[in-house]
Order: structure tokens, then sequence, then C-alpha cells
């Protein structure tokens, strides 16, 4: 079936640091990718997206590229901030009838000052 | 103007109560979908619709029932409330010709 794996939390980070938080999918057919944000006591916010193979998704300085060869989605940020502290969920939706958006587990991110 | 609303946004109530959670978006979105997050922020799909029709419905005891009455509005009505439906219920809505969804800001239902 379809599913996303992503690394487990909590990572714990210093400020400045360089991130990577791994994921990888298994889909059948050609799925977009997402990562979604989540600060604490919010909602889920798009952090950002890619649709086809080599696509590369950037926002706020986060950027993951769309590897179909590895099935991966891998989320990355060249320093962060403390203000990144929140959960990441990586996501897919396959174009079919029903639609699913499939959600990793989540990784929580401590950034420390 | 919020994309996505939900009410309440915070809801404590007892065991065996019925209770409603009431989602509106203003994007003109064909789907809408409600979501639950465990305690370990797992989220897991309960119910799609498209176009008022129901799409998904994932092994949700049937206590659970949404309902469409236009394409706007998903709201989600549950029964007889158990201690194990304590959760945070999202409900989000997305442009099927477009790619990502949009999520309301939760409802934090709490069962004593």
């Amino acid at each position: 079936g379809n599913s996303v794996t992503q690394m487990e939390g909590p990572v714990t980070l210093s400020e400045e640091a360089f991130l990577t938080i791994n994921c990888t999918y298994t889909a059948t057919g050609y799925p977009s990718l997402f990562w979604y944000v989540q600060y604490p006591g919010e909602g889920l916010q798009l952090l950002l997206k890619a649709t086809k193979a080599d696509d590369k998704g950037s926002n706020k300085g986060f950027e993951a590229t769309y590897r179909k060869e590895t099935t991966s989605f891998h989320l990355e940020k060249g320093s962060v901030q403390v203000s990144d502290s929140a959960v990441y969920f990586c996501a897919l939706i396959l174009m079919n009838r029903d639609d699913k958006i499939i959600f990793g587990k989540g990784t929580r991110l401590h950034i420390l000052p | 103007d919020t994309a996505v609303s939900q009410t309440p946004k915070y809801l404590v109530t007892q065991m065996g109560n019925d209770k409603s959670i009431k989602c509106e978006q203003n994007l003109g979105h064909d789907t809408m979908y409600w979501y639950k997050q465990d305690s370990k922020k797992f989220l897991k799909i309960m119910f799609s619709y498209n176009n008022k029709e129901l799409i998904i419905n994932e092994t949700v005891p049937n206590r659970f029932s949404p309902k469409s009455p236009d394409k706007a509005h998903l709201n989600l009505h549950i029964n007889s409330l158990e201690l194990g439906d304590s959760a945070v219920y999202f409900c989000a809505s997305r442009d099927r010709a477009g790619t990502e969804a949009f999520f309301g800001q939760g409802t934090r239902l709490t069962v004593v």
C-alpha cells in the first residue's frame, strides 16, 4: 500500500546547525509530495511541495527535492533558528478517486538557543 | 479571512454525551476531510467528501457521522463519546485540480 516513513524524533539541534529530516515513500503511481509544519498549539501549514520527479520545493530557507530513484523527499535547512521548533510532517497525495493525504508520523524538532 | 475554520477550538465533555464539530471553507474547494491527531501527533484520516459525496470512510466507529450540507461545509457529529475519542480533530479542504490541502486550526476534544 501507499505509505510515508520519516525519521523518528525528537531531533534536538543548536541554533544555526544544519538540519536534515529524512522522508521516504511507497506509492503506486506518481504522488505529489509535501512537507507540513505544525507549531505548538496550531494547525498544519504547508511548508513546501513538489509535484514531479526532480522538482525542488523551497520556503523559509527549507528545501526538499523529489527523488524518484530513491523514493525520497528529505527536508533540509542550512541554519536553523529557535523559531523553527515544531513538528514536521512529510506527506503524499495520489491523484486518484479518493485523493487521500497520507502522512508520516511526524518529527518533533527542538532548536536550542 | 480564515480559509478553513473549525468551531469550537476546544471542547470538554463527559463520557456518553453527543457533540458536533463544525467546519467551513471559503476557498471554493471540492474536497473536504476530517483527520484525527492522537497524543503522539499521528494523523489518521477519518473521512473525505467530494462535492457532498462520501469518498473515504476509514474504519471509523459508526458513532462518528459526517454531514456535508453543501460543498463548503463538513461537520462531524459524535455520539456516545468515549474517553478514547479525546484527540485533536482537523478539518481540511483541497481543490481536486490542485495539489496541497489546507487545514483548519483543529478542535481539541477532551472527554472526561
